[in-house]
């Protein structure tokens, strides 16, 4: 099993409508989790991370934890067609030295 | 403020050169991390450098080889490039990975 992984996509979302954005991972020991958007030929953005079970919103994102079932997820609200793009999760290993990135999903907002 | 700054953004190789990209951050942070990302395989770890003076292998280092010249500038070096290695590399930095990466603007290297 990948240490983290993401349903691949892709996604069409209508325009206004909720995307929401799924990931797993494997490590319990994982503490911290990251959001991570990248528009095509660009890098990859921080945009969300989430520490305690529960949801962390932040305008029109938010990020949902849940560490009994090693999920996280992203909820974009009223998306809108900038939000097209490969939205990345991303969780540090064991020893918090470096992250692991699932392979993203590619989100496409339909207007 | 510049963030992580890497060079060059775009690089052709002949199979068999050898070529350096360089890496700098001006965040004071202590670790460095070189990936590369292909389509359908995501971002994958080459190198990374927890502090000044340390570096170990990530997911995919065969080929390549690292250099953490000091705190701000980490190297990562083709010695004889392949097609293998066409790729985007990334270059990033964090204080530690547990508060996220700041991410470079990105390599794109062909080897034909």
């Amino acid at each position: 099993q990948k240490e983290v992984e993401q349903n691949s996509g892709p996604l069409s979302v209508p325009e206004g409508a909720i995307a929401s954005l799924n990931c797993t991972y494997s490590d319990r020991g994982s503490q911290s989790f990251f959001w991570y958007r990248q528009y095509s030929g660009k890098s990859p953005e921080l945009i969300m991370f989430i520490y305690s079970n529960g949801d962390k919103e932040d305008g029109r994102f938010t990020a949902q934890l849940n560490k009994a079932s090693q999920y996280v997820s992203l909820l974009i609200r009223d998306s809108q067609p900038s939000d097209s793009a490969t939205y990345l999760c991303a969780a540090p290993n064991f020893g918090n030295e470096k992250l692991t990135f699932g392979t993203g999903t590619r989100l496409t907002i339909i207007p | 403020n510049a963030g992580v700054t890497q060079t060059p953004k775009f690089q052709v190789l002949k199979t068999g050169q050898s070529m350096t990209l360089q890496c700098a951050q001006d965040m004071n942070h202590n670790s460095m991390y070189w990936y590369r990302q292909d389509p359908g395989m995501g971002l994958r770890l080459i190198y990374y450098s927890a502090s000044e003076g340390t570096t170990d292998k990530g997911e995919v280092p065969n080929g390549y080889n690292v250099s953490r010249l000091n705190k701000r500038e980490f190297s990562l070096r083709l010695e004889s490039a392949a097609p293998s290695q066409t790729s985007v590399y990334f270059c990033a930095s964090s204080d530690r990975a547990v508060y996220g990466y700041t991410f470079g603007s990105g390599t794109r290297l062909t080897v034909v």
